[in-house]
């Protein structure tokens, strides 16, 4: 079974500065998608930003890129010129060939100004 | 364009007791899945259901179970509640069932069990 891992229960920035949350994930297939997807206090859940694991380009969406390593089977997220209203439980996810996709526990990012 | 609704936004229920959430999905959507997320976790998949069949499920046992109506929406039944089931109920709604289709989602339901 495929397994995500978000090692960093919080993280704080400064405003205007740049973050990286960490996420591995364990997996034999080599078809598969990775997301990043916010959680704010409001509750809903957004995607963020996502990747194609046969791409090697890294994914930009403005001011969130993604670091994806397929052989260490990493995939971080960079936010950069980090706002107050990025504050959010992230988490990552995984999509593979079961199409059940598997989340991590999430990283609380707090932004202070 | 409409957005993934469910209802209620909160319950209670006592132990033992059956509750049934719904789910409206995002318009154009034919998918629809279920997720709970227990304080402080990930969302953990429940199942999934694709044009009223359920193609996917996850580690739940029957007590929970599903349907998907013809114009997509959902429910989501739990019978026998137990207190390990109170929990935010998350559904998200996605456009066939591709790999990189991106779940789009609801506020949740909070369900609390006494």
């Amino acid at each position: 079974a495929q397994t995500v891992t978000q090692s960093q229960p919080e993280m704080s920035v400064q405003e205007a500065e740049t973050v990286t949350l960490s996420c591995t994930y364990d997996t034999s297939e080599s078809d598969y998608y990775l997301f990043w997807y916010k959680q704010p206090p409001s509750r809903q859940m957004i995607l963020v930003i996502r990747q194609e694991a046969y791409k090697q380009q890294n994914a930009t969406e403005n001011r969130f890129s993604v670091n994806f390593q397929k052989a260490a089977k990493s995939f971080s997220l960079k936010i950069s010129d980090s706002q107050l209203g990025d504050a959010a439980m992230y988490f990552c996810a995984y999509t593979g060939g079961s199409y059940i996709p598997t989340f991590g526990r999430g990283t609380s990012l707090i932004v202070h100004p | 364009e409409t957005g993934v609704t469910q209802s209620p936004t909160h319950l209670i229920k006592t132990r033992g007791q059956q509750v049934t959430l719904r789910c409206s999905s995002q318009s154009g959507h034919n998918t629809v899945s279920w997720y709970q997320q227990a304080l402080g976790q990930g969302p953990q998949f429940i199942f999934q259901y694709y044009r009223e069949e359920e193609n996917g499920r996850g580690n739940f046992p029957p007590r929970f179970s599903g349907l998907q109506f013809p114009n997509y929406s959902s429910e989501l039944n739990v019978n026998a509640l137990e207190l390990d089931d109170s929990a935010l109920y998350l559904c998200a709604s996605s456009m066939g069932q591709g790999l990189g289709s991106p779940l789009h989602f609801g506020n949740g339901t909070r369900l609390t069990v006494t």
